[in-house]
């Protein structure tokens, strides 16, 4: 059974503080990560991809990826209380196209 | 449309009535997914297409769901004989196609059944 693992939270930072939201998962051929924002009663919504190790940068979100930790995070830099939601962590299984999810980690920015 | 598009936004059955859900994906799309959301969980994988070729069912509950993509772009998930088991969001997500695509969610639709 693969797995994706989530701290549910909730993760709580002051406005302007960085969020640092973690993710494991299971299965070594993973190949995709992506990280999802969903707000209460909406859809997820896609915020970040990467797909090798180090770091990558969109605006104020990093993604890290550590594919032999088998670990994978999502920073986000000068947090704003329209950030507090739920992150998902997703991970493609045996390098196809299903997304296995995390529960998520619910984010809250406190003013 | 611009977006994944999917119909009814909620649904309310009684036991034992069948449903059908229904999604639209982004133009263009190869690829369709549909994920099954309890409340308080990640979404949790149903089925896939590619075109009009069902590749993956696996993550279906049981042989109460179905679902199809006869033309290769709107979608329909039916589930027959409902439960209350099933109340959940049921999403539809798309992709370009290939292997590790982004997938786009469309806003889901809430079932409940009573």
């Amino acid at each position: 059974q693969k797995e994706v693992e989530q701290n549910s939270g909730p993760l709580s930072v002051p406005e302007g503080a960085i969020a640092s939201l973690n993710c494991t998962y299971s299965d070594r051929v993973s190949q995709s990560f992506f990280w999802y924002r969903q707000y209460s009663g909406k859809s997820p919504e896609l915020i970040m991809s990467i797909y090798s190790n180090g770091d990558k940068e969109d605006g104020r979100f990093t993604a890290q990826l550590n594919k032999a930790s088998q670990y994978v995070s999502l920073l986000i830099r000068d947090s704003q209380p329209s950030d507090s939601a739920t992150y998902l962590c997703a991970v493609n299984e045996g390098g196809y196209n299903k997304l296995i999810f995390g529960a998520g980690t619910r984010l809250a920015v406190h003013p | 449309g611009a977006g994944v598009s999917q119909s009814p936004r909620y649904k309310v059955a009684k036991r034992g009535q069948d449903v059908a859900l229904r999604c639209d994906p982004i133009s263009g799309h190869v690829s369709l997914f549909w994920y099954q959301q309890a409340l308080g969980q990640g979404p949790e994988f149903l089925t896939y297409f590619q075109n009009e070729a069902q590749l993956d069912k696996s993550g279906l509950p049981s042989d109460r769901f179905f679902a199809e993509r006869p033309e290769g772009s709107v979608s329909t998930l039916k589930i027959q004989r409902t439960q209350q088991e099933d109340s959940a969001v049921y999403l539809c997500a798309s992709s370009l196609g290939g292997n590790n695509q982004p997938q786009h969610f469309g806003d889901g639709t809430r079932l409940s059944i009573l």
